[in-house]
């Protein structure tokens, strides 16, 4: 069964980076995108990107541009996301997603929380 | 950028009783590209609905999605216990590519 398979929680300072994994198995590892999305605290969900787990490829909106960066694995099929320069609005629970056919998330990793806190 | 937009905020119903959910978007929507996903405190999300009005692998019949342009449905024929629960659309479209709505809460009366 697929399953995606995220690292545990997270305590940085203002100013850091985090790095969060998702490690997914029951499927090719390659032939599907993986996103990231996340929520703060009581808030709806914010999308932060793609990774093309083949080939390496990104895409991040505007807003994160600069200030993420993914990454993948392949001989451990595992895929990375880097956050830098955190501030207190970063406080939030992150989720990774593998994209389906019809551009929908159809499997999804059970979040890291990350807390920014001084 | 496509807004989303959800009503209502909170449902309110009883077990056994139909829930009807809407979600509205800004500019038309692909119907290709509307699903919806269902959240429970503690859980991943799961999908329930892709392209519009496709149930997920192993979504239960009571769970339909329609609608078209810029208006969406999802509706529950019958409440069980375990769908009182947060429930979000999202579509893909233009920059940036993929938006949520805020969410609405079907909680028990």
């Amino acid at each position: 069964q697929v399953q995606l398979v995220q690292s545990g929680a997270e305590v940085k300072k203002p100013g850091a980076s985090v790095k969060v994994s998702c490690k997914t198995s029951g499927y090719t590892f390659t032939g599907y995108y993986i996103h990231w999305v996340r929520q703060a605290p009581g808030q709806g969900l914010e999308w932060m990107g793609w990774i093309n787990p083949h080939s390496g490829d990104t895409n991040y909106p505007q807003k994160f541009q600069g200030r993420v960066t993914m990454t993948r694995d392949t001989s451990i099929s595992t895929v990375y996301m880097e956050l830098s320069r955190l501030i207190s609005d970063d406080t939030a629970v992150y989720y990774c997603a593998r994209l389906g056919a019809s551009r929908h998330f159809d499997f999804w990793g059970q979040g890291t929380l990350v807390t920014v806190s001084s | 950028e496509i807004v989303l937009t959800q009503s209502p905020g909170t449902l309110s119903l009883s077990p056994g009783e139909r829930a009807t959910l809407s979600c509205r978007a800004s500019q038309s929507v692909s119907s290709s590209y509307l699903a919806w996903y269902q959240q429970k405190p503690g859980q991943a999300l799961r999908l329930l609905i892709y392209g519009a009005s496709s149930r997920a692998t192993g979504i239960p019949d009571r769970f339909s999605g329609s609608g078209s342009g810029t208006d969406f449905t999802l509706t529950i024929s019958r409440l069980e216990p375990e769908d009182f629960a947060v429930y979000y659309c999202q579509q893909y479209g233009n920059s940036p590519l993929f938006t949520f709505g805020p969410g609405t809460k079907v909680d028990i009366k």
